[in-house]
């Protein structure tokens, strides 16, 4: 049974600091793994989609990695803003088409 | 391009009362998932349907929970009667392809 954690929980930085996110996912058998955004009271936005055969994916200032081999994801947001400041989610699908599995989530808080 | 419509927004109700949730999807898009997400989890699935057809209900609390798809557009979904431990945000999600679309939610909360 796929199960997927997130490290650290909560995350705090300055403006303009470069941060790592890590997701873990316990089954490498994995379809894709997708990075999401949830703002407070509001629904996910989803950031990137890696596939299995990918090694990463970015967009703008956001880089995700995927090493299958260790389990592991990162989320990689450079030059960081007070706008960022949000949950961020990762999420596991073991096939096509199927539901995703998450994590709970690290909320990041940049200060200006 | 419109995006994945809920309704209500926010649900205040007493245990034991009813509730149902509403969802539109992307026009066009075939798969339809409700998730639960309780305040510090990630969301939960709840259901998966394809047009109209249930793919994965093995996580629903069919005791009290159910859904439907009819035509397979609109989806609802009821609680009946809820308890305490539903007080939870119900997400809404659909896709055509890889990328899953979320909706607002709807935020429940049960007394």
């Amino acid at each position: 049974k796929q199960e997927v954690t997130q490290i650290p929980a909560a995350l705090s930085v300055p403006e303009g600091e470069n941060l790592v996110l890590n997701c873990s996912f316990t089954d490498s058998a994995i379809y894709n793994l997708q990075w999401f955004r949830q703002d407070p009271g509001k629904g996910l936005t989803s950031l990137l989609l890696i596939q299995s055969s990918q090694r990463e994916q970015t967009s703008g200032r956001l880089n995700a990695s995927l090493d299958k081999s260790s389990g592991r994801s990162t989320l990689y947001i450079a030059a960081s803003q007070p706008g960022d400041s949000a949950t961020y989610l990762c999420a596991a699908s073991n096939q096509a088409g199927t539901a995703l599995i998450f994590g709970k989530g690290t909320t990041l808080s940049v200060s200006s | 391009e419109a995006g994945v419509a809920q309704s209500p927004r926010y649900k205040i109700i007493e245990k034991r009362q009813s509730v149902a949730f509403w969802c539109n999807p992307i026009s066009g898009h075939a798969t339809l998932y409700w998730y639960q997400q309780i305040l510090g989890q990630g969301p939960k699935l709840l259901i998966q349907f394809q047009n109209n057809g249930v793919v994965d209900d093995s996580q629903l609390p069919k005791d009290r929970f159910s859904a439907e798809r009819l035509k397979g557009v609109d989806s609802t979904l009821k609680i009946q009667p809820a308890k305490l431990e539903d007080s939870a945000v119900y997400l809404c999600a659909s896709s055509h392809k890889e990328t899953q679309y979320f909706g607002p939610g709807t935020r429940l909360l049960v007394l």
